[in-house]
């Protein structure tokens, strides 16, 4: 069974930084690209960033762009989005999620909320 | 950037047919892909590549694609598909190529 768990987030102040985690397994992590989609309170489906399966393939939305840097560890299993320069706009359940193009397996999110 | 533009709301009785429309500049020649939300839950993806279904989602579930508009339709619609609806695409000849709808709420009468 696909599972996805993300992991890291919590309450940070603007300005600040955190870095979230996915942990990956019931399949071949090192075979699919993944990504990081984010929804801000009670708002729609951000997509924020993917990563191809080598890594050799990123890309990012416009909006965090210079401020989140997305990894992966294919050993470990695992998906990373370091977030920096958090601002308040920031603020969203953020989700992994699987696959190339059409996103088949998510995560549950982990909520990030920047505040003072 | 591609611009994916979705009606906030739909309402349908139940037994009734759901059309859910996602428009976009020559949508047609891109894979749209559509997702359901519930609240509290992450998205699921209930078509993918304009009209096919992943295993595990009802046959009510289709979808089409041509021209600049992409639609979702539910048949026989059931108070359990009462949820959002977000259609999404790959936009490969992009720098930022994952590209979401606004969302439609589809509301069971």
């Amino acid at each position: 069974e696909v599972q996805l768990v993300e992991s890291g987030g919590g309450l940070v102040k603007p300005g600040g930084s955190l870095r979230l985690s996915c942990a990956a397994s019931g399949f071949t992590f090192s075979s699919y690209s993944m990504n990081w989609v984010r929804q801000a309170p009670g708002k729609g489906l951000e997509w924020v960033s993917s990563i191809s399966s080598s890594s050799s393939y990123i890309y990012y939305a416009d909006s965090v762009k210079g401020r989140f840097t997305i990894s992966r560890d294919n050993a470990k299993n695992s998906l990373y989005l370091q977030m920096n320069s958090l601002r308040a706009e920031d603020t969203a359940v953020y989700y992994c999620a699987r696959d190339h193009s059409a996103f088949g397996y998510w995560g549950q999110g982990t909520l990030v909320t920047v505040s003072s | 950037s591609y611009v994916l533009t979705q009606p906030p709301s739909v309402s349908v009785a139940p037994g009734q047919t759901a059309r859910i429309t996602c428009g976009g500049n020559n949508i047609g020649s891109k894979s749209v892909h559509w997702y359901q939300q519930k609240p509290g839950q992450a998205p699921v993806l209930v078509v993918y590549d304009d009209s096919d279904r992943p295993s595990g989602i009802p046959e009510r579930f289709s979808g089409s694609n041509s021209g600049n508009t992409a639609t979702l339709t539910i048949s026989r619609v059931e108070a359990g598909d009462e949820a959002d609806y977000y259609c999404q695409v790959w936009d490969s000849s992009s720098d930022h190529p994952g590209v979401f709808g606004g969302g439609t709420k589809l509301t069971v009468l």
